[in-house]
């Protein structure tokens, strides 16, 4: 069974500093997908960015992009110019090819300080 | 813009009520999901419905039950509330695979249960 692993359960950064948030996950297959999902307080999940495997390009959306590392099985978030509505939970999530369902992470709790 | 929409942010019940917690979506998904989500466990998957009348058990389904009669319309059963039922419940839907590869799941924004 495939498992996700979110070592941080509180990271914080800085306003317009960048922060790094690490997702690994462990899988025998090999085509699947990658997701991080953010959920702000009391505000509903969001998809962030999302990443197929079989890309080896890392997937970019404005101030946020992954370091996908296929043979480490890592899939890390780095939020560059963090700004404060980017504090919220963020869940890494892993979906295989063939299913429709999502196997989440514990998550990340990201502070943003002025 | 995918709406998911879940009938009651907070809902307090006692031990042993029947609890119906209710999503609707309105984007013609046809697949839909109830998730728990509590701290430090993340999201955990009771049970999905992948069309009319057709469900399958996630990792968690254990006190718990669907129905979904409508496509738009999926409820979530808990037969007899119990305490470690508390928790926050998530509802989800996407697409049928095919249309969007990625096959975004789209959330409502959650139903707190507590119950006494």
């Amino acid at each position: 069974a495939q498992t996700v692993t979110q070592s941080q359960p509180e990271m914080s950064v800085q306003e317009a500093e960048t922060v790094t948030l690490s997702c690994t996950y462990d899988t025998s297959e090999s085509d699947y997908y990658l997701f991080w999902y953010k959920q702000p307080p009391s505000r509903q999940m969001i998809l962030v960015i999302r990443q197929e495997a079989y890309k080896q390009q890392n997937a970019t959306e404005n101030r946020f992009s992954v370091n996908f590392q296929k043979a480490a099985k890592s899939f890390s978030l780095k939020i560059s110019d963090s700004q404060l509505g980017d504090a919220a939970m963020y869940f890494c999530a892993y979906r295989s090819y063939n299913t429709d369902k999502l196997i989440f992470g514990t998550g990340t709790r990201l502070q943003v300080f002025p | 813009d995918v709406k998911v929409t879940q009938s009651s942010r907070y809902l307090v019940k006692r031990t042993g009520e029947k609890v119906f917690l209710e999503c609707v979506q309105d984007m013609d998904h046809e697949n839909m999901f109830w998730y728990r989500q509590d701290p430090g466990l993340g999201l955990r998957l009771i049970y999905f419905s992948y069309d009319v009348k057709m469900k399958e058990k996630g990792d968690i389904p254990e006190g718990y039950s669907v129905s979904r009669e409508k496509k738009e319309r999926f409820s979530l059963i808990l037969e007899s509330a119990s305490t470690n039922q508390t928790s926050m419940y998530l509802c989800a839907s996407s697409l049928f695979p095919g249309v969007d590869s990625y096959n975004e799941q789209f959330f409502g924004p959650g139903t707190r249960l507590t119950v006494l």
